[in-house]
């Protein structure tokens, strides 16, 4: 069972490239979520996906779109990279999706996406 | 934006020694907590859910306590370990939004042997 797997693990981008972070889990997981990690702060929501087909923003989404290809598929997208965006980004999933209990889940990280613009 | 906050922000004991930290937060529109263990190059780890006032919950020789009228929640090692080295986090769910989560910024602990 592979559980949240991402890729790439490492990046390096000059100012103004593109790329896409894939995403994919295997729990059949409804919802899907994109963090970003900067030392000496908490994980920060960046998008998250509560279902196939919906998309919202969360803390911090500027320079960033997102695709929920399918079920278990979501992608991050930095159409073009800035300094700041260097950072740490994981995607993570949990079970139930636009249900009021969907809060009771733990989340499941992948291994995370060590990203660098120079 | 919603402010979780965790003390200390970092912790060194030693092997055997028991310890406890803490994860402060809003307490109005309470809807779960979460605790995670994130050990060096690896992905955070789900430790507890707790959703209920005076939830106590336990693995092993951790422990976690939840008060939501006062806004915080206690997580505890028992007799410490170095392989309990790890940042813990916490993570506030369901506010405003049944999808969000509000993770403070850890507290990572050392044990030395």
């Amino acid at each position: 069972n592979a559980g949240v797997t991402q890729t790439p693990k490492f990046q390096v981008l000059k100012t103004g490239q593109s790329m896409t972070l894939q995403c994919a889990q295997d729990m059949n997981h409804n919802s899907m979520y994109w963090y970003r990690q900067d030392p000496g702060m908490g994980l920060r929501l960046i998008y998250y996906s509560a279902s196939e087909g919906t998309t919202d923003k969360g803390e911090v989404p500027n320079g960033y779109n997102v695709s929920r290809l399918n079920k278990r598929e979501f992608s991050l997208r930095l159409e073009s990279a800035a300094p700041s965006q260097t950072s740490v980004y994981f995607c993570a999933s949990s079970s139930p999706g636009q249900t009021r209990s969907s809060y009771n889940s733990p989340l499941h990280f992948g291994n995370g996406t060590r990203l660098t613009v120079t | 934006i919603l402010n979780v906050e965790q003390s200390p922000q970092s912790l060194h004991v030693q092997e055997g020694d028991s310890t406890n930290f803490t994860c402060s937060f809003p307490s109005s529109n309470f809807y779960a907590l979460h605790w995670y263990r994130w050990e060096t190059a690896k992905s955070p780890e789900a430790l507890f859910v707790m959703t209920l006032n005076g939830d106590e919950k336990k693995k092993g020789r951790i422990s976690a306590t939840l008060n939501t009228k006062e806004g915080y929640s206690y997580l505890y090692i028992k007799g410490s370990q170095p392989e309990d080295s790890a940042t813990y986090l916490c993570a506030l769910g369901g506010v405003y939004n049944f999808n969000k989560f509000y993770f403070g910024s850890g507290t990572k602990l050392n044990v030395k042997p």
